[in-house]
């Protein structure tokens, strides 16, 4: 079954201690991308990768780093979070601007 | 301005009516149109891509207006579980996307 698969669905974590959200495809998509979304903002995107070690930021990078090591693979690392990146998260990998999304983490930071 | 803007809503309606919105996009460079459906903040789902001629999927209809820059999402006899909320999707010809905040449609019994 096709499908985008991050981890973990739910996080609670304190100011400051570095995290990573994992993120894994099976479709073998070269494009994938992290997205945060907010009420009445929208899914708005953190960075983008187009191939294997090919990254780029999107709108709202700051406070966030993304590594594409493998095409499946696309980790989303919070260095040291922060209160205001209290959001749900979003992965997706894309074919043709068709976007399939992972099932979204919850990351609450207090 | 926003990339992509559409109405928030919520439209409110009848089973059975029908209920029809609008998105607007900014980059007149823009190649690809998408509506995606969202239910309760779960993952966004692909409804149907837009082309340039319109297109329909059962009760949804899609169109696209180049010259004025927006794409419209019609709704044909509302099912309650259409209530959900729509975004709008457009990438431009660097492969960027860019999602509106969505609109809200509830459909009530």
């Amino acid at each position: 079954e096709a499908q985008v698969t991050q981890n973990p669905r739910y996080l609670i974590t304190v100011t400051g201690k570095k995290l990573t959200v994992t993120c894994s495809q099976n479709m073998n998509h070269e494009y994938m991308s992290w997205y945060r979304q907010d009420p009445g903002l929208g899914l708005r995107q953190i960075y983008y990768s187009m191939n294997v070690e090919v990254t780029d930021k999107g709108d709202v990078p700051e406070g966030y780093k993304v590594s594409r090591k493998e095409k499946r693979n696309f980790p989303l690392i919070l260095e040291s979070p922060s209160p205001n990146q209290t959001s749900l998260y979003f992965c997706a990998s894309s074919l043709y601007g068709v976007s399939f999304f992972g099932q979204g983490t919850r990351l609450t930071v207090v | 301005r926003k990339e992509v803007e559409q109405d928030p809503g919520p439209f409110n309606v009848p089973e059975g009516a029908t209920v029809a919105f609008n998105c607007t996009y900014s980059n007149s460079a823009s190649q690809s149109f998408f509506w995606y459906r969202q239910d309760c903040r779960k993952e966004p789902k692909l409804l149907m891509s837009v082309y340039s001629s319109g297109n329909e999927d059962g009760r949804f209809t899609a169109q696209l207006n180049r010259a004025s820059q927006y794409i419209s999402l019609l709704i044909r006899d509302s099912k309650l579980s259409d209530s959900a909320t729509y975004l709008c999707v457009v990438k431009s010809n660097d492969y960027k996307l860019s999602f509106g905040a969505g609109t809200t449609v509830t459909v009530r019994a």
